[in-house]
């Protein structure tokens, strides 16, 4: 079955960074995009940032343009998020989650990786 | 960018019929899509484009959009379907998505 695995998760300081990764099985994942998904402390659902089957195309939520960067790895089945800059308002759950080919909807999720912003 | 409007609340009795409805200029363009989120949990996408059901969902969700506004219909509503429930579409440039606010909804 379709599995999404975060990790990296953790506490980091204004205006530093941190990368997650998500680990996939179960499914083709090189034919499938990408996404990562947050959602802050009794907050609702963001998306983030989207990354095609391939790697080619990349998009971002304005919030997050020019600070995370988001990457895959098709030969490790392993999906990232760089993120920098960060402030108190990235503090959130972020989850990893895929679609079907040519589908914009978020099929399947991981449980998600706690990034926690705080000095 | 766009936006999707949900009411922020429902509440109905079990056996009901529960109507969570999203509002956004994109549709009908844009297909609608529902996710249902229990506390602690990954959300767990319950319809997509519009009114399709994903294997495993009850039969008692549906789905139907008409003009600018897209509904999740849950009949004889359980215990078990209290949750906060989102919908969400994606812009008409395939460059963006998008999420309503969410609505908890309450079984009495």
């Amino acid at each position: 079955q379709v599995q999404l695995v975060e990790s990296g998760g953790g506490v980091v300081q204004p205006g530093g960074s941190l990368r997650l990764s998500c680990a996939a099985s179960g499914f083709t994942f090189s034919s499938h995009d990408l996404y990562w998904v947050r959602q802050a402390p009794g907050k609702g659902l963001e998306w983030v940032t989207f990354i095609s089957y391939d790697g080619a195309k990349k998009y971002y939520a304005d919030f997050v343009k020019g600070r995370f960067t988001i990457s895959r790895d098709n030969s490790r089945n392993a999906l990232y998020i760089q993120m920098t800059g960060v402030t108190a308002a990235d503090t959130a759950l972020y989850f990893c989650a895929t679609s079907p080919p040519g589908y914009r909807y978020f099929e399947f999720w991981g449980q998600g990786a706690l990034v926690t912003v705080s000095s | 960018s766009f936006e999707l409007t949900q009411p922020p609340s429902v509440s109905v009795s079990p056996g009901q019929t529960a109507r969570i409805t999203c509002s956004g200029d994109e549709f009908p363009q844009q297909f609608a899509h529902w996710y249902q989120q229990k506390p602690g949990r990954a959300p767990v996408l319950v319809m997509y484009k519009d009114s399709l059901r994903p294997s495993g969902i009850p039969e008692r969700f549906s789905g139907s959009s008409s003009g600018t506004t897209a509904t999740l219909t849950i009949s004889g509503v359980r215990a078990e379907d209290e949750a906060d429930y989102y919908c969400q579409s994606a812009d008409s440039s395939g460059t963006s998505w998008m999420f309503g606010g969410g609505t908890k909804l309450t079984v009495l």
